[in-house]
């Protein structure tokens, strides 16, 4: 079974300053997915950055960066330059194998409550 | 735009009464899924569907109910089996193109029992 471990319920940084956010998971397949999504008070879900259990450089999307470190099991979130609408819940989810259907379930974490402070 | 609606936003239920959730995406995606969020907690499958007229039971699918008789309609009947059915309710869609099948999520809809 999968499991994703977020460690931290709640953090704090400066605007403009980097903050990480952990993620370790826990898996027995070769081949799985990772995922970060950010909810912020509205409640909606919105995608951030994915990097797949084969790729080979860590992934970028703007100012998120995702560390991986396969051996750890870990894929922590970079937020660089943070902005007072970075303040949200951040949630770090694992695509459970990709069966022959069409279905991509994910297993998420229990997320990170991020302020931003002015 | 594309996207995927949910309704109602909010929703109040009296103990011992059915309510459905509606989800429809105009995304033409096939997989659909209902969520369920609890207060500090991470998001929980109830059930999927990866094509019409088919769905899976997820994690947590007693107390609930799917249909999905069109590809653009993926309804939650909330039962009066479910214990405990005060949560957020979050419905996705994904296709099966591209590397990374990201889930596309709507607004989500607040249920509570009174």
């Amino acid at each position: 079974a999968q499991k994703i471990t977020q460690t931290q319920p709640g953090m704090f940084v400066q605007e403009k300053e980097a903050v990480t956010l952990d993620c370790t998971y826990d898996t027995s397949d070769q081949s799985y997915g990772l995922f970060w999504y950010k909810q912020p008070s509205s409640g909606e879900m919105i995608f951030l950055i994915y990097q797949g259990s084969y790729d080979e450089q860590n992934a970028t999307e703007g100012r998120y960066s995702l560390n991986f470190q396969k051996a750890r099991k870990s894929a922590n979130l970079v937020i660089s330059a943070s902005q007072l609408g970075d303040s949200a819940m951040y949630f770090c989810a694992m695509r459970r194998p990709i069966s022959s259907g069409s279905a991509r379930q994910l297993t998420f974490g229990s997320g990170t409550q991020l302020t931003v402070l002015p | 735009d594309g996207g995927i609606t949910q309704s109602p936003k909010y929703l109040f239920r009296k103990e011992g009464q059915n309510v459905t959730l509606s989800c429809e995406q105009n995304l033409n995606h096939d997989a659909m899924y209902w969520y369920r969020q609890d207060p500090g907690q991470g998001l929980r499958l109830i059930y999927y569907s990866q094509i019409v007229n088919d769905f899976q039971k997820g994690d947590i699918a007693e107390g609930y109910s799917v249909s999905r008789e069109k590809k653009e309609s993926f309804p939650l009947t909330v039962t009066s089996a479910q214990k405990n059915p005060t949560a957020f309710y979050l419905c996705a869609s994904s296709s099966r193109e591209g590397p990374t099948g990201e889930l596309f999520f709507g607004e989500g809809s607040r249920l509570t029992v009174l």
